[in-house]
């Protein structure tokens, strides 16, 4: 076990709609990272958040937003679904004082958009 | 362009063989390299993390190797078990710990 959660596991929404996941960093850690992984490919950035600011972001358009709370628990919403929004969502966090690239994932939210 | 690279896409191997699994990158400047295993629907779990400095890691049955001038690395698993069937994926992080990319992942199948 990571000690990163993630909720919910399994979510099925239409297309138009809007969906936000949940994301509990494991203890210590104050970075957050998102990823979009589609059924048979590696997982891609989406977003970090670092002590509740964005910053970096990968090829995703706004209706992907994120928060990040004080507790560096983190939010992802994704507005207007679209039929190739449907992936496995993985969270990742890790120490920013931490050696790079020591993150730890969650077990993932599976997003079906119909 | 930052890129990972991995082959095979899939393999299958029969149970107790041995099998690599191989990931080439033109991330730069590289920071570390990772590989993750991941199980179906699952989230990835760290297997080992290696630097430029570091030319081999291992962990249990499993062996990386890491070439930073031809920017190559390598998986190796002994003795195989059903429990390996999986996706491998290599992860390439830049100094700054930014820019991280991930391979496709090779997804390995270990029959009985």
């Amino acid at each position: 076990e990571t000690g990163v959660t993630q909720s919910p596991t399994h979510l099925i929404k239409t297309r138009g709609q809007q969906v936000t996941l949940r994301c509990s960093s494991q203890s210590g850690h104050n970075t957050v990272s998102w990823y979009q992984q589609a059924l048979g490919q590696g997982p891609q950035f989406i977003f970090q958040y670092y002590r509740e600011e964005e910053n970096g972001r990968g090829n995703f358009p706004p209706r992907f937003s994120g928060l990040q709370f004080p507790n560096y628990s983190s939010e992802l919403n994704v507005n207007a679904l679209e039929l190739d929004d449907s992936a496995l969502y993985l969270c990742a966090s890790r120490s920013a004082g931490g050696r790079a690239g020591t993150q730890y994932f969650g077990p993932g939210t599976r997003l079906t958009v119909l | 362009k930052n890129q990972v690279e991995q082959s095979p896409q899939s393999l299958i191997i029969l149970e107790g063989k041995n099998c690599t699994l191989q990931c080439n990158y033109t991330v730069s400047p590289f920071s570390n390299l990772r590989w993750y295993k991941q199980d179906t629907g699952r989230g990835p779990v760290s297997l080992t993390i290696m630097t430029f400095s570091e030319n081999t890691k291992s962990n249990g049955r499993y062996t990386a190797t890491l070439d930073a001038d031809t920017k190559q690395s390598s998986l190796h698993i002994t003795a195989s078990q059903l429990s390996d069937s999986a996706s491998y994926i290599c992860v390439v992080t830049d100094t700054g710990g930014f820019k991280t990319i991930f391979g496709a992942g090779t997804r390995l199948f270990v029959k009985a």
